[in-house]
């Protein structure tokens, strides 16, 4: 079958940090993206892991376990303009995406 | 500026009207795709172009229909048969053999 599981909704505050969990487990990996989706408009891309470990992108870090069929998005320094939807997606043989329900960051001043 | 435009941004059409919704990129892109999304869930893909004159079902294609005439367009037309219409309806773009999509601002498509 074809799973992808990330919380509803996380909470933090102003400057702290947070790790957004994705699983999957599917027939077929060519790796996975990251995309941020502020309410009522387009997903924009964050981050993609093909190869296991971590990827650091400024305040963004994305890690990807293979073997695990388990990856990460963290967070840093968090601000206002960073509540959003955070969509984790696995890439499929030919590129097909197949995404997770999203979750849903709240940052609190 | 090169990107995917997508019109028009909301949309509102009565039970049994068929719709379509336009999706236009200058991106030079291969591969075009349709997604929908509801409150709460991820995106779930409707149909897809890897090339022009040739599209593929996705997960959710029944009540949709698709054509790629141009690179350039690639519209979604909703029909009657949709029995649960309304949503958001996101086109996105990517060249040939690279994973990374490129999405539209979206449709909001509200059926009354």
């Amino acid at each position: 079958g074809q799973n992808i599981d990330q919380p509803t909704e996380m909470t933090a505050t102003e400057g702290a940090i947070v790790q957004i969990n994705c699983t999957y487990q599917t027939s077929g990996f060519n790796g996975l993206f990251w995309y941020q989706q502020h309410a009522g408009e387009a997903p924009t891309f964050l981050s993609y892991n093909v190869l296991d470990g971590l990827e650091e992108k400024g305040r963004f870090s994305s890690f990807l376990s293979r073997s695990k069929g388990y990856s990460y998005l963290l967070l840093k320094e968090l601000q206002m303009k960073d509540s959003a939807s955070y969509l984790c997606a696995v890439v499929h043989s030919w590129g097909k995406l197949q995404f997770g329900a999203g979750t849903q960051v709240v940052v609190t001043p | 500026d090169g990107g995917i435009t997508q019109s028009p941004k909301y949309l509102f059409r009565k039970e049994g009207q068929n719709v379509t919704l336009s999706c236009e990129q200058n991106l030079n892109h291969d591969a075009m795709y349709w997604y929908r999304q509801d409150p709460g869930q991820g995106l779930r893909l409707i149909y897809y172009s890897q090339i022009v004159n040739d599209f593929q079902k996705g997960d959710i294609a029944e009540g949709y229909s698709v054509s790629r005439e141009k690179k350039e367009s690639f519209p979604l037309t909703v029909t009657s048969a949709q029995k649960n219409p309304t949503a958001f309806y996101l086109c996105a773009s990517s060249m040939a053999d690279v994973n990374e999509q490129f999405f539209g601002p979206g449709t909001r498509l509200t059926v009354l």
